[in-house]
């Protein structure tokens, strides 16, 4: 799987957007993009994916750039409740396990 | 739908002592995945099984380690002698491949282990 690069942590006013980038500069064509999520003391936690469609669902909006070098993860209107560590992970087809770097801790802040 | 079931939440023994971690997937989910989280290693995985079948199993620490499903509906993580080493916070997660050939995988709320 390639590998990713995430900011170490991020700021956000409750209420804004939160935009949050991940780079993954080597995946390959068939690899998806993967974004989970772990509240403090909670099991990680889907949100989205995508090949090279931008894609939304209710949680969130991942947008991939048309050359798939980098993507951002984006929370329309963060609450408190999105303060977490953001996890970006590149998946191939056919590869079941899931490998976690350190991620993006986002700070709602109120 | 009551999610991923882990039990116990919270453990703590004594170095030597056996110890097992639960782990009830969603129904209806073929693979079964047990992840280890700890502050300098973050998390990583351990071993999966698909359909029942322990598929890779090289995150495995040591022969301390070994893991089980007996059946779709149960999994368990044991570890034997228990070393403080190994507190940290065990995660399992169940999925069923999307029609894309990956995974989206759902996480249970982690068992706690401490080992003194």
């Amino acid at each position: 799987d390639a590998k990713t690069t995430q900011p170490t942590s991020m700021d956000c006013a409750e209420g804004r957007a939160a935009n949050l980038p991940c780079n993954h500069s080597t995946i390959s064509g068939n690899e998806y993009v993967y974004w989970y999520r772990q509240i403090h003391s909670q099991g990680p936690q889907y949100i989205i994916h995508g090949l090279k469609n931008n894609e939304t669902n209710e949680m969130a909006s991942l947008i991939i750039t048309e050359d798939r070098k980098s993507s951002t993860l984006i929370l329309p209107h963060a609450t408190l409740r999105d303060t977490a560590v953001y996890y970006c992970i590149a998946v191939k087809p056919g590869r079941r396990a899931l490998t976690f770097g350190s991620g993006t801790r986002l700070q709602v802040q109120p | 739908d009551a999610g991923v079931i882990q039990s116990p939440r919270h453990e703590v023994t004594e170095m030597g002592q056996e110890v097992t971690l639960r782990c009830k997937p969603i129904s209806g989910h073929n693979s079964l995945f047990w992840y280890r989280q700890t502050m300098m290693r973050g998390l990583e995985l351990l071993i999966y099984f698909n359909n029942n079948v322990p598929i890779d199993d090289s995150g495995m620490p040591e022969d301390r380690f070994s893991a089980k499903m007996p059946n779709a509906s149960f999994s368990t993580l044991k570890i034997q002698p228990s070393e403080p080493r190994d507190s940290a916070v065990y995660f399992c997660a169940s999925s069923q491949p999307t029609p894309s050939g990956t995974d989206t995988q759902y996480f249970g709320p982690g068992t706690r282990l401490t080992v003194l």
